[in-house]
Parts: structure tokens; sequence; C-alpha cells
């Protein structure tokens, strides 16, 4: 079945500093990837998708994310990071054995310092 | 617009106890629906999903059941609460983009 691996749990980086986030896909054909954010104790909203075309996919609050064939990667990056940026972030792939449903990484938390 | 409502947000509930977890979607019809357990340090688990009126799918053997009474509406419940089944539960609905909107989750403490 599709699975994704976010190889980081915890990453700091300072406000203002670049980000990526890593995640690595499992699966044979081209995969549906997902990023979504969740601050605590809230739902998961999303960032961005990629299904097919440009392998370079924008978001919201400025992030954006490359799919790499080659690499299995799907990794999130943004050029500057905030302080409203601190958040638990979840790259997932679509399940087509389970109604569709997405298989979520393990996630990575985002801690933001001054 | 499409929207999604879970309630209760928050449930505290001794051991033994039953439990009812009650999601709505609203703005879209025949959308495929889901219940996921988030644990802490351990992501999301799928827990049930549903393509249809009372077509229900487990995906982990648990104490937990599903059910779909109404096309938009999705119910996660227990007979007996254990402790292992506290956690952060979301639900989810797909209206057919294959893109998955989530609700504003239930936290369950168990007892």
């Amino acid at each position: 079945a599709q699975s994704v691996t976010q190889p980081d749990i915890h990453i700091t980086v300072s406000e203002g500093a670049s980000l990526e986030l890593r995640c690595n896909y499992s699966y044979g054909a081209t995969p549906y990837l997902f990023w979504y954010v969740q601050s605590p104790g809230q739902g998961l909203q999303l960032l961005l998708k990629y299904f097919s075309g440009d392998t370079l996919v924008q978001g919201i609050k400025g992030f954006e994310a490359e799919f790499k064939r080659s690499q299995s990667s799907f990794n999130l990056r943004k050029p500057s990071v905030h302080w409203s940026d601190a958040a638990e972030y979840f790259c997932a792939v679509v399940n087509s054995n389970s109604g569709y449903a997405l298989n979520f990484g393990k996630g990575t938390s985002l801690l933001v310092t001054p | 617009s499409q929207t999604i409502h879970q309630w209760p947000a928050t449930l505290v509930q001794p051991v033994g106890s039953p439990l009812s977890l009650e999601c709505t979607v609203e703005g879209t019809s025949n959308p495929n629906l889901y219940w996921y357990r988030q644990a802490a340090g351990r992501g999301l688990q799928l827990l049930f999903y549903s393509v249809g009126i009372g077509q229900i799918s487990s995906e982990v053997p648990q104490n937990l059941s599903a059910s779909r009474p109404q096309d938009r509406q999705f119910i996660l419940s227990s007979k007996k609460l254990l402790l292992s089944d506290s956690g952060f539960y979301l639900c989810a609905f797909d209206p057919g983009a294959n893109v998955l909107t989530f609700g504003a989750g239930s936290r369950l403490t168990v007892l």
C-alpha cells in the first residue's frame, strides 16, 4: 500500500530562516501527495497537494513543495519562516485500497525561535 | 460552501462507559467519510471509512464502531470504553475531489 515517511520528528529554525521538511513516499505509480498543518488541539489544514503536472506546487501561507520521482520525495519548503508557522506538519498519500483515505506520516513538529 | 462539524469538542469519560462522537457535513452530497484517531506522538491512524449510507469499512480491529445513518452524518461509538481509547478523534470528508477536509476534532480522555 501507499505510504509516506517523515524522517524528522522535530525541527527548530530561527524566525526568518528558510525551512525544508522532508517526506519520502512509497508507491510504484504516480502518487497523490499532500501536506497538512496542525496547530495544537486543532484539526488539519491543507497546505498543498500534488496530483500530476508541474512538479513544483504552490500552497497557502507561502509554502511550496517539489515532487521528485527519482528520489521518491515530496519535500515542503518555505523561504522565510514566521513564528506563526510553529505547528505539526504531516505529509500524506492517497490510499486507493481504503476508500481513497489518506495515509499519513508521523509528522514533523516545527519550533520557531526568535 | 462545504463545511464539517464535530461534537463534542472535549469529552471525559470513565472506563466502561459508552461513547458517541458525531460528525456532520454540509454543502455536498454522497461524500466519502472518515474517522481517524491521533494518539500522542503516533500520527494519524485511519479507523473507519464510508463511501455511502450504511457502508462502513473498518481498518483496525478495536473497541470502536462507526455508523452512517444519513448521507452526511458519521457517528463513532463504543459500548464500553477502555483506557486505550483516549485520544484525539478527527472526522474528515471527501466530496469526490480526492482531497480530505478535516473537522476540528474531539478530545477524548478515558479515566
